[in-house]
């Protein structure tokens, strides 16, 4: 089955130390994204990449890193720079010459 | 810059009750307009889009929205509303072919009752 990745579901991790999220998508598209969404704030951008080994700052990036050293895989890290990092993630894909964003299932972040 | 307002934060219809929910944005050139959906815990699934052309959509679900240029309106309707139905309803405009930024509105939370 094609589609969008994203693990694990559920994560917690002491305050002062980095955590990974991983996205993967087997739907061959150029452009990934990362937003997070808080209650009552819809979804705000964090980064996005456009093609491998190239990415850029969303509306939120302070306190996050990415990297895109394959088309398949756009992993999230949230270092202890983020104030305030517990929230639900949501990594998206969106095709070349395609309109739409398709989003994966996302991975809730609990920081203790 | 652009930006999306969903003025109703929670709606509570009963089931098989009409549906409408209200959405406005503010973009600069001519937007492309998307509503999503989320189910608790959920990731986001696309219900219909506009770009261009006919300004009443249709989308999954039963769902259409209608395009009001002159109003900067994107609302979402559905005729008869099912307890499955109660989620989370995103609007989002920009994006487009060249990978352009996504802004998203606040959300409406729907509640069914049967």
């Amino acid at each position: 089955d094609g589609g969008i990745t994203q693990s694990p579901k559920y994560l917690f991790r002491k305050e002062g130390q980095n955590v990974t999220l991983s996205c993967e998508q087997n739907l061959n598209h150029d452009a990934m994204y990362w937003y997070r969404q808080d209650p009552g704030q819809g979804l705000r951008l964090i980064y996005y990449s456009q093609i491998v080994n190239d990415f850029q700052k969303g509306d939120i990036a302070e306190g996050y890193s990415v990297s895109r050293e394959k088309k398949e895989s756009f992993p999230l890290t949230v270092t202890s720079a983020q104030k305030n990092p517990t929230a639900f993630y949501l990594c998206a894909s969106q095709g070349r010459n395609t309109d739409t964003q398709y989003f994966g299932p996302g991975t809730r972040l609990t920081v203790l | 810059a652009q930006s999306v307002t969903q003025p109703d934060i929670h709606i509570t219809v009963s089931e098989g009750a009409s549906l409408e929910l209200r959405c406005n944005y503010s973009y600069g050139a001519t937007p492309y307009l998307f509503w999503y959906v989320q189910s608790p815990g959920q990731g986001l699934q696309l219900l219909l889009k506009y770009f261009s052309g006919d300004t009443l959509v249709q989308g999954i679900k039963g769902f259409e929205a209608e395009f009001k240029r002159s109003q900067s309106s994107f609302n979402l309707r559905k005729p008869s509303v099912h307890w499955s139905d109660a989620a989370e309803y995103f609007c989002a405009v920009g994006g487009g072919t060249s990978y352009g930024k996504l802004t998203f509105g606040q959300g409406t939370i729907l509640t069914v009752h049967p």
